[in-house]
């Protein structure tokens, strides 16, 4: 049973464009979410993260948005820069701050 | 200041050997995680600690899988026998305790490859 979902595995931008990426979880009791960045043989950073009381969260060229009554969140990236190119997790926490990881999406910025 | 070290990066052994892994937090972060994340898939928590005590340890296989944070620092995790699907990537991270929503910082991992 897969509490967190990131149903693309991948996505395709152009640079200088925007990225959306998307996350649905099914546990209304998640207190926050967030989205970690992974490039290969590394472990996951973090990047930013939002409060269930919120809609959105904005850091520099990131930006996260909380849709509680579709339990849907999503994570923008305005502009995409071809570095931006990794596979992005996103997260449910619970007030015993445990996370629940979703499958991830492989984001590529093409120049 | 520094991150969360983990050693080894890559470790292979043989079905029924046993292995052990090892994590140093980043200094002052009292909560302490382990992860398993296999090939296509999210990291999946293993156990938690607070200090030196379990928090949570739902998700540990029990019969093969222990783990330890003996000083409320480094933890180790160790896998007896090991199995063909314990082939995996196994993260430590840590964070600070106390409030709701603290972000977590993981280590490198360990690549583990069971043959």
């Amino acid at each position: 049973d897969q509490q967190v979902k990131q149903n693309s595995p991948s996505l395709s931008v152009q640079e200088g464009r925007i990225s959306i990426l998307n996350c649905d979880y099914t546990n209304s009791m998640f207190d926050y979410f967030l989205w970690y960045k992974k490039y290969p043989a590394e472990g996951p950073t973090f990047l930013i993260s939002i409060s269930s009381i919120k809609d959105k969260n904005e850091d520099g060229r990131f930006t996260v948005f909380l849709n509680k009554s579709a339990k849907h969140l999503s994570l923008h990236i305005v502009p995409s820069q071809p570095g931006d190119s990794a596979v992005y997790f996103c997260a449910a926490g619970n007030a015993g701050n445990m996370l629940t990881f979703g499958g991830g999406t492989r984001l590529m910025v093409k120049p | 200041e520094a991150g969360v070290a983990q050693s080894p990066r890559y470790k292979i052994i043989e079905k029924r050997q046993s292995v052990a892994f090892w994590c140093n937090p980043i200094s002052g972060h009292a909560t302490l995680y382990w992860y398993q994340q296999i090939l296509g898939q999210g990291p999946k928590l293993l156990i938690q600690f607070q200090n030196n005590g379990v928090v949570d340890d739902s998700q540990l296989p029990k019969d093969r899988f222990s783990a330890e944070r003996l000083k409320g620092v480094d933890s180790t995790l160790k896998i007896q026998p090991a199995k063909l699907e314990d082939s995996a990537v196994y993260l430590c991270a840590s964070s600070l305790a106390g409030r709701v929503g603290q972000p977590q910082h993981f280590g490198d991992g360990t690549r583990l490859s069971i043959l």
